[in-house]
């Protein structure tokens, strides 16, 4: 299996410019989540889809972040406009059933923003 | 979200050393987890922990869950120079049937060879 698959592995942007961040995950997988990661919080779940469905937004900033999951091997997350202070890297993951010990991360989306 | 206080933040040690970092919480968790994260990756599962008291091993890694649940160690023993990385813990609850997550700031581990 390829793993679940981030792209793209790095963004630059200037502030107010729209990101869109893309994943796939690993086939089978039912759950999906987004987090975020700082050198100043940490690592931060975002918004948690199952079944397509989001579950958890509760995590999402502030409304300038959406994200999307159309149908069980895609997902979207969308920053309109973008801030500096959304410059992080951003990991997809997925999982059977919410499950976290059967939970694996993609490789990150190392966004910067100018 | 509630943030867990790990600790320490970064170690040095020599190769060979034994390593020990742990996790508190003012809250109980269910499971507690701990995760590896090398240089450009995501974080990985190293071990899952589900009942208060339990002590698993994974090859050199050892790790408990709290009596209290409010607490786990993660001890490496042995260490070599691939065991560099950035160590997560995680503490999960139960939340309406889902599982809400919050982890660690993490320990960067650095080894001298």
């Amino acid at each position: 299996d390829a793993g679940v698959i981030q792209s793209p592995r790095h963004e630059v942007t200037e502030m107010g410019q729209e990101v869109t961040l893309r994943c796939k995950p690993i086939s089978g997988h039912n759950s999906l989540f987004w987090y975020r990661q700082t050198m100043m919080r940490g690592l931060e779940l975002l918004i948690y889809f199952n079944n397509n469905v989001p579950i958890d937004d509760s995590g999402m900033p502030e409304d300038r972040f959406s994200a999307k999951m159309p149908n069980a091997s895609f997902s979207t997350l969308k920053i309109q406009p973008s801030e500096p202070r959304d410059s992080a890297v951003y990991f997809c993951a997925s999982s059977f059933e919410g499950a976290l010990d059967t939970q694996y991360f993609g490789p990150g989306t190392r966004l910067t923003v100018l | 979200g509630q943030q867990l206080n790990q600790s320490p933040q970064s170690m040095f040690i020599q190769e060979g050393e034994d390593v020990s970092m742990n996790c508190t919480s003012s809250s109980i968790f269910n499971t507690w987890l701990w995760y590896k994260q090398d240089p450009g990756e995501g974080p990985v599962l190293l071990i899952a922990l589900y009942k208060a008291g339990e002590l698993t091993s994974n090859g050199r890694l050892t790790a408990q869950f709290g009596i209290t649940r409010k607490d786990s160690f993660l001890n490496i023993s042995a260490s070599i120079p691939s065991d560099v990385g950035i160590y997560f813990c995680a503490g999960q609850l139960n939340s309406g049937g889902y599982q809400k997550v919050t982890f660690g700031i993490g320990t960067k581990l650095q080894v001298i060879p």
